[in-house]
């Protein structure tokens, strides 16, 4: 059983929409991880907290918002994509220790498709 | 920007047969750490590696490290279909978050 918890795990939406996708963890780390992956790609860093704080934004676009509300939750927050933004989202987190996260701990994944 | 070349980028095998699956990097490895992930799900972490020459074993998955050379191997012996998946090397940075992965290897074994 993952002890990262992501949802929802499936989404579609428009491309007016906004929706939001949602990730927590209860294994006290203070580093969380969101990655893009495409069919047959390796995941790509998008955004890193660190002790609740942004430290890495990948040049996303700004229709992907991410927030951190506290140390176990992170959101990432969805407005106005396109079609070519579907793809599965994992969070992830790590002990961020040191200013180096160790292993990382994935959730399942939101598969998200947008229409 | 680093960069982790994995090689074969496929590979069918029949069950019981031996497979190695490496990882290159463009610049020096730190740490180096192997994933697999089932189709569509998340990532599992298998090894992690930091010493150059170091060795790790668990089941019947065994990873090296070559420092000098940049690169780590994936060794899997006497292959099932359980080893089925994607396999990843994945590096981080000092003092950094920044973690990326290879560009990965797609497991198959016959049964």
């Amino acid at each position: 059983d993952t002890e990262v918890t992501q949802t929802p795990k499936h989404l579609v939406m428009g491309m007016t929409n906004k929706k939001s996708l949602k990730c927590e963890q209860h294994m006290g780390h203070r580093a969380m991880y969101w990655y893009k992956q495409k069919a047959k790609k390796p995941p790509e860093l998008m955004f890193v907290y660190s002790y609740e704080k942004l430290s890495i934004n990948e040049s996303v676009p700004s229709r992907f918002s991410p927030e951190c509300p506290n140390s176990s939750l992170l959101n990432l927050h969805l407005h106005a994509l396109q079609p070519e933004d579907s793809a599965l989202y994992l969070c992830a987190s790590s002990h961020g220790q040191g200013g180096q996260g160790g292993e990382l701990f994935f959730g399942e994944g939101s598969r998200l498709t947008v229409l | 920007s680093q960069e982790l070349e994995q090689s074969p980028q496929s590979l069918i095998v029949q069950e019981g047969k031996n497979l190695t699956i490496n990882c290159t990097s463009s610049k020096t490895l730190y740490g180096l750490y192997w994933y697999k992930q089932k189709y569509g799900e998340g990532l599992i972490f298998l090894m992690m590696l930091q010493k150059g020459g170091e060795e790790k074993s668990h089941e019947k998955i065994t990873a090296k490290l070559d420092e000098k050379k940049q690169q780590s191997s994936l060794h899997i012996t006497a292959s099932q279909p359980s080893h089925a998946g994607i396999y990843l090397c994945g590096a981080d940075n000092p003092g950094t978050y920044k973690y990326i992965f290879g560009t990965g290897t797609r497991l198959k074994v016959l049964a």
